[in-house]
């Protein structure tokens, strides 16, 4: 079964301050994994996906994130955070064995960005 | 180019009566996923539709809940004799058929108050 972990619940950080927010998966077999923002009272955005190819992946905002096999790993970073980066932060990996296919979140991470 | 739309986009239901909440995917989008947020929690996944046909619905809770896409019309999440631990935001994502990157498109969500 496969499964997808944020450890940071939540991650107060300064404006213009860097941040990482930790995702880490596990999986038997070859994953998709995807980073994705809620804004409040809003849907699902996509931030960033990996696929395949290049482990260092960069999305929309200024985002990237790197794909880390070795330490199931993909965590999401930015160097300078702003105030309108307040939101919550969802690692997913994506399902694709057998009939079924979805994709499956972690708990999130709420960012709040401070002045 | 219309995203996907959900709605109501606020419910409020008194315990025991029914809950509809409808889901139009994005054009030429053929896939539809059914998640629930919880409050203070991640996305758990409920059930993968396509059209006439329900592929995945390992995420149903057995009773009251039914989902259905028809040939013609929006996706449509039921929940029967609510009680107030169904209230969550629900929310709908469609992705293109045959696409197999797992990328979905999310709707603004169905936010359940059961009183």
């Amino acid at each position: 079964a496969q499964s997808v972990t944020q450890l940071d619940s939540q991650v107060p950080v300064f404006e213009e301050a860097p941040v990482e927010l930790r995702c880490n998966y596990s999986s038997s077999v070859s994953v998709y994994l995807f980073w994705y923002v809620q804004y409040p009272n809003q849907g699902l955005q996509l931030l960033l996906k990996y696929l395949s190819g290049s482990t260092l992946v960069k999305g929309i905002n200024g985002f990237e994130a790197e794909f880390n096999k070795s330490q199931t790993s993909f965590h999401l970073r930015k160097p300078s955070v702003h105030i309108s980066d307040t939101a919550e932060y969802f690692c997913a990996l994506y399902d694709n064995t057998g009939t079924a296919s979805k994709l499956t979140f972690g708990t999130g991470t709420r960012l709040q960005v401070t002045l | 180019n219309a995203g996907v739309m959900q709605n109501p986009r606020h419910l409020v239901r008194r315990r025991g009566q029914e809950a509809r909440l409808r889901c139009s995917p994005m054009k030429g989008h053929s896939h539809v996923y059914w998640y629930r947020q919880l409050p203070e929690e991640g996305l758990k996944f409920m059930v993968y539709l396509q059209k006439e046909n329900i592929i995945d619905e390992s995420g149903m809770p057995k009773e009251r809940f039914s989902a259905e896409f028809p040939k013609e019309g929006p996706s449509i999440l039921r929940i029967q004799q609510v009680v107030r631990g169904d209230s969550a935001a629900y929310f709908c994502a469609s992705s293109r058929q045959g696409a197999n990157t797992g990328e979905l498109f999310f709707g603004e969500g169905s936010r359940l108050t059961v009183l």
